[in-house]
């Protein structure tokens, strides 16, 4: 069975401050897909990436940063001087690589930044 | 290009009332999905679909809840009878699926159905 877990249920920084979201995940398959998706307040969840497992490289987008170890089943996100507009709530999510497209997700953090 | 579109954007109903919740995928994407988002239990899968047909019915709740999609560019949820644990804010999602060209995993999300049930 596939599991994601993000522990932080909650959190609050004030603008321009730096802040991580962990996600740590279970999977029995050697190949798979991680992904994080944001929900603003609006409601809809829009995608921000994907990782295949087979890639460990650090990725960085603008403030967006995500650092994967499969050594330690993390997959964490990292938003530099934070603004208000990155208040929203945010979940990881895992998929297989083996033909079934269900994505398994965290139950998200929600992050708020404060002006 | 549109996005995916659901309907109703809300639907207050009363329990034991039928609920027909309603989808239009992204056009030329081949894989449909229906979530469910509550505070208890968060995003569940209820089902899947890839070109019309269900490949993954396992997150369904029950007997009284139902999908279907006649078409590619069509799909239904439908609750019947709806109960007060079926409140919850329903997403429609699409994607391009295997097929579809290079694989991203990448789903699409209308804006929701919130429902609540009385």
């Amino acid at each position: 069975a596939q599991k994601v877990t993000q522990a932080q249920t909650e959190i609050s920084v004030v603008e321009k401050e730096d802040v991580t979201l962990d996600c740590v995940y279970e999977t029995r398959d050697t190949t798979y897909y991680l992904f994080w998706y944001k929900q603003p307040p609006s409601g809809e969840l829009v995608f921000l990436i994907r990782r295949n497992s087979f890639d460990e490289q650090n990725e960085i987008s603008g403030r967006y940063s995500w650092n994967f170890q499969k050594s330690t089943s993390s997959f964490n996100f990292t938003i530099t001087a934070s603004q208000v507009v990155d208040s929203a709530v945010y979940f990881c999510a895992l998929s297989s690589n083996f033909g079934n497209e269900k994505l398994t997700f965290g139950t998200g953090t929600r992050l708020t930044i404060i002006p | 290009d549109a996005g995916v579109i659901q309907s109703p954007r809300h639907e207050v109903t009363e329990m034991g009332q039928e609920v027909t919740l309603r989808c239009k995928p992204i056009s030329g994407h081949n894989s449909l999905f229906w979530y469910r988002q509550t505070m208890m239990r968060g995003l569940e899968l209820l089902i899947y679909f890839n070109n019309n047909v269900p490949i993954d019915d396992s997150g369904m709740p029950e007997d009284r809840f139902s999908a279907k999609m006649p078409n590619a560019s069509f799909s239904t949820l439908k609750i019947q009878p709806s109960e007060p644990r079926d409140s919850a804010v329903y997403f429609c999602a699409s994607s391009r699926g295997r097929a579809g060209g290079p694989y991203t995993g990448e789903l699409f999300f209308g804006e929701g159905s919130r429902l609540t049930v009385l």
